[in-house]
C-alpha cells in the first residue's frame, strides 16, 4: 500500500539556519505529493503540493521537489524563523480516485532566536 | 474563509461511555474525514465520507461509527469508550474534484478517557 517516511524529529534550528525536512515515498502510480504544516494550537493546513515528477511546489519561503527516481519529496526553506516552529507532515494522494490523503508521521521543528 | 469547527477543544470521559464528537464545515465540502494523531504515530484515518449518508472506512475504524445526516456535519461516536482511544481527534473537510486533495482542519478535540 501507500506510505510516507519522514525524517524523525525533534528538530531545534536557531533563526536564519538553514531547513531540510526528509520525506521519501512508497505509491503505485503517480501519486500527488503534499506538505502540511501544524502550528501549536491549530490544526492542519496545506503548505505547499507537487503534482508531478519534477514539480516544485513552493509557498512562505519553503520549498520541496517532486523527485520520481529517488521517490523523494524533501522540505527546504533557507533561513528559518522562529515563526516557523510547527509540526510538519508530509502526504500523498493516490491520484486514482481516492479521496484520502496518506501522512506520515510528522517532524517537529523548534526554531530559537 | 473554509472554517471547520468541532464542538469541543477538550473532553474528559470514562471507560464505558457513549462519546460523541462533532464536526461542522461552512464551504458547502462534499467530503469530509475524522483522524486521530497520537505522538510517534502521526495521523492516522478513522473515517471518511463523501456524501451525505455516505460513510467509508479509514484505516483504523475498530470501535468507532460515524454519522453524516446533514452535508455541514460529520459526527465521530465511540460506542464504548475505552482508555486506548485516549487521543487528539481531527476533523478535515474537502472539495470533490481536482480540489479534493486540498484538507482544511478543524483545531482539534484532545480527548482523555480515564
Amino acid at each position: 500500500g501507500n506510505s510516507v517516511t519522514q525524517m524523525e524529529g525533534p528538530v531545534t534550528l536557531s533563526e536564519e539556519a538553514f531547513l531540510t525536512i526528509n520525506c521519501t515515498y512508497t505509491a503505485t502510480g503517480y501519486p500527488s505529493l503534499f506538505w502540511y504544516v501544524q502550528y501549536p494550537g491549530e490544526g492542519l493546513q496545506l503548505l505547499l503540493k507537487a503534482t508531478k515528477a519534477d514539480d516544485k511546489g513552493s509557498n512562505k519561503g519553503f520549498e520541496a521537489t517532486y523527485r520520481k527516481e529517488t521517490t523523494s519529496f524533501h522540505l527546504e526553506k533557507g533561513s528559518v524563523q522562529v515563526s516557523d516552529s510547527a509540526v510538519y507532515f508530509c502526504a500523498l494522494s493516490d491520484r486514482g480516485g481516492s479521496e484520502k490523503l496518506v501522512f506520515g508521521k510528522g517532524t517537529k521543528l523548534t526554531v530559537n532566536p | 474563509d473554509v472554517k471547520v469547527t468541532q464542538s469541543s477543544r477538550y473532553l474528559v470521559k470514562r471507560t464505558g461511555e457513549k462519546v460523541f464528537l462533532e464536526c461542522v464545515q461552512d464551504m458547502d465540502h462534499e467530503n469530509m474525514f475524522w483522524y486521530r494523531q497520537d505522538p510517534g504515530l502521526g495521523l492516522r484515518l478513522i473515517y471518511f465520507s463523501y456524501d451525505v449518508k455516505m460513510k467509508e472506512k479509514g484505516d483504523i475504524p475498530e470501535g468507532y461509527s460515524v454519522s453524516r445526516e446533514k452535508k455541514e456535519r460529520f459526527s465521530l461516536i465511540l460506542e464504548s469508550a475505552s482508555t486506548n482511544q485516549t487521543s487528539m481527534y481531527l476533523c478535515a473537510s474537502s472539495l470533490m474534484g481536482s480540489q479534493r486533495e486540498k484538507l482544511f482542519f478543524g483545531s482539534g478535540t484532545q480527548l482523555s478517557v480515564l
